[in-house]
């Protein structure tokens, strides 16, 4: 199966803070996706990023977040200030050349305290 | 309404059994849809794709009806190792996006 790699594995962070998360999809992959998981809860979709341009993404995905690609192969999530109800697990996903079924990373659990 | 609704479990079935999740979605626009299976604290990995025709892998049968806007997933003989959290998934090539069901908690005991 596609390997999908994300960094860290956890961070705990306090609230207020920054952080950056790291996901590296599938080799030449221009498509890819966040998603996040609270705690118990369902996956919900963050933002679809296409070609260095964020092509759809969810009202949860607000001013406090943003998506980058900083170099050939990485793409960051990056978070702002970050709030207690920000705590949950951010998985990255590579589709498939349809860009239909997704490849998820093993997701970086974000705690904040 | 939700826009994938699923079975709300939990199902506790013996091991040997055969069990059906069931799931809705709003939105006929929806093109793609699939099963995925979460174990606990891991990631959702692709249990299969859902096609009109029907199809099956091994003890795993996946249905799609696109008049009643319905997908199912059987599992026959089940195992222990089948306990997990299935995850009905539909994709909106419109969208650009894919939409997680809430899951059903599946577990398989001796």
């Amino acid at each position: 199966e596609p390997e999908v790699t994300q960094t860290p594995s956890h961070q705990v962070t306090q609230m207020g803070q920054e952080v950056i998360l790291r996901c590296v999809p599938i080799s030449n992959h221009l498509y890819f996706y966040w998603y996040r998981q609270i705690l118990g809860q369902k996956v919900e979709f963050l933002v679809s990023f296409y070609n260095n341009e964020i092509s759809e993404k969810s009202e949860i995905f607000d001013d406090q977040f943003s998506v980058e690609r900083p170099d050939g192969s990485n793409f960051t999530l990056k978070i702002r200030s970050t709030k207690l109800e920000d705590s949950a697990m951010y998985f990255c996903a590579s589709p498939s050349t349809r860009k239909t079924e997704a490849f998820f990373g093993q997701g970086t659990r974000l705690t904040v305290v | 309404r939700k826009e994938v609704e699923q079975d709300p479990g939990p199902f506790n079935v013996p091991e040997g059994a055969t069990v059906a999740f069931n799931c809705t979605y709003s939105n006929s626009a929806s093109q793609s849809f699939f099963w995925y299976r979460q174990d606990c604290r891991k990631e959702p990995k692709l249990l299969m794709s859902v096609y009109s025709s029907g199809n099956e892998d091994g003890r795993f049968t996946a249905q799609l009806n696109r008049a009643s806007q319905y997908i199912s997933l059987l599992i026959r003989d089940s195992k222990l190792s089948d306990s997990a959290t299935y995850l009905c998934v539909v994709y909106n090539t419109n969208a650009g996006k894919s939409t997680f069901g809430d899951g059903t908690t599946l577990t398989v005991k001796p």
